[in-house]
C-alpha cells in the first residue's frame, strides 16, 4: 500500500511565489525522497532526506522531515513556469522499495 | 551520470499479443531495478523488484505470469506483458538503483513506456 500522502493535491501559484507541499506517512522509514514528473514523462529525483536529518536544501528547494509527526514538506522558492509539474514524495523501506504518495499537481502561472 | 533509458517509449498493440519493454542503466551498474505502473493522474504503483541473476520479487496482487521480468545483466532488465488486454494499458516506468556508487539510496528513473492495448 502507498505510504506517502501529499496535501494539497493541486496548487496554482503566480511565478515568483513560493510553493509548499506536504507529505505524511505511516510507518518508520529509512529516508524520504521527493520527485518531479512532467506530464507523460519519467520521474526526476529532486532531493533525499534521511531519517536522522531534519532539513535539507538544494538550490531553490527546501525539504523538512519530522519523524515524530511522520511528515515532510517540500518548499519551492521563487517559483518559475518551468516548475509546473507533479511532485511526489516517496518513502524508502526495506529492500530499497519506494512507496509513492498521490502527488501534487503544481501549476506556475507566468 | 546515472541515466536510465527505456525502450520503446510508446507501443500500441492488439489484444492478446505480448509486449517487451527494456530498461537499461547507461552509465552505472544496477544490481536492482524496479518496475512501476502509473495510471493517468495517479501515483506510481510498484509492481516488482528485479534483481540481477535471480527471480523478481512481485508485489501483492501483481501476476508474475502476466508480467514477466528478466534481469539478465547489471545494466538491463526487461518487462514482458504477456497476452496483453486493454486493462493493461498504462504508463510503465522502471528505475535502477546504483549498486555501489555515491548515493546508493537513490533510484534513477527511466522516461517511461506508454502501452496502449487495442
Amino acid at each position: 500500500s502507498q505510504q506517502g500522502e501529499e496535501d494539497p493535491q493541486a496548487l496554482s501559484i503566480q511565478e515568483g511565489e513560493n510553493a509548499t507541499m506536504n507529505c505524511s506517512y505511516k510507518t518508520s522509514i529509512n529516508n524520504l525522497q521527493w520527485y518531479r514528473q512532467n506530464s507523460g514523462r519519467g520521474l526526476v529525483h529532486l532531493i533525499l532526506i534521511r531519517s536522522n536529518e531534519r532539513e535539507k536544501h538544494s538550490g531553490r528547494l527546501r525539504v523538512t522531515l519530522d519523524t515524530s509527526k511522520k511528515s515532510s514538506s517540500l518548499l519551492i522558492t521563487a517559483s518559475r513556469a518551468a516548475d509546473t509539474a507533479s511532485y511526489f514524495c516517496a518513502t524508502a523501506h526495506g529492500n530499497n522499495r519506494l512507496a509513492f504518495g498521490k502527488g501534487n499537481q503544481v501549476v506556475v502561472i507566468p | 551520470g546515472a541515466v536510465v533509458s527505456q525502450h520503446p517509449s510508446w507501443v500500441i498493440c492488439k489484444s492478446g499479443t505480448s509486449v517487451k519493454i527494456e530498461c537499461r542503466s547507461l552509465d552505472f551498474q544496477a544490481t536492482t531495478m524496479f518496475w512501476y505502473r502509473q495510471f493517468p493522474k495517479q501515483s506510481l504503483m510498484l509492481m516488482a523488484t528485479s534483481n540481477e541473476g535471480s527471480k523478481a520479487t512481485y508485489e501483492q496482487g501483481v501476476e508474475k505470469d502476466k508480467f514477466l521480468i528478466n534481469h539478465a545483466s547489471l545494466t538491463l532488465s526487461t518487462l514482458t506483458v504477456t497476452s496483453a488486454h486493454p486493462e493493461d494499458s498504462s504508463f510503465y516506468i522502471c528505475s535502477a538503483r546504483d549498486g555501489g556508487g555515491v548515493g546508493t539510496d537513490t533510484q534513477y528513473f527511466g522516461p517511461g513506456t506508454r502501452l496502449t492495448v487495442l
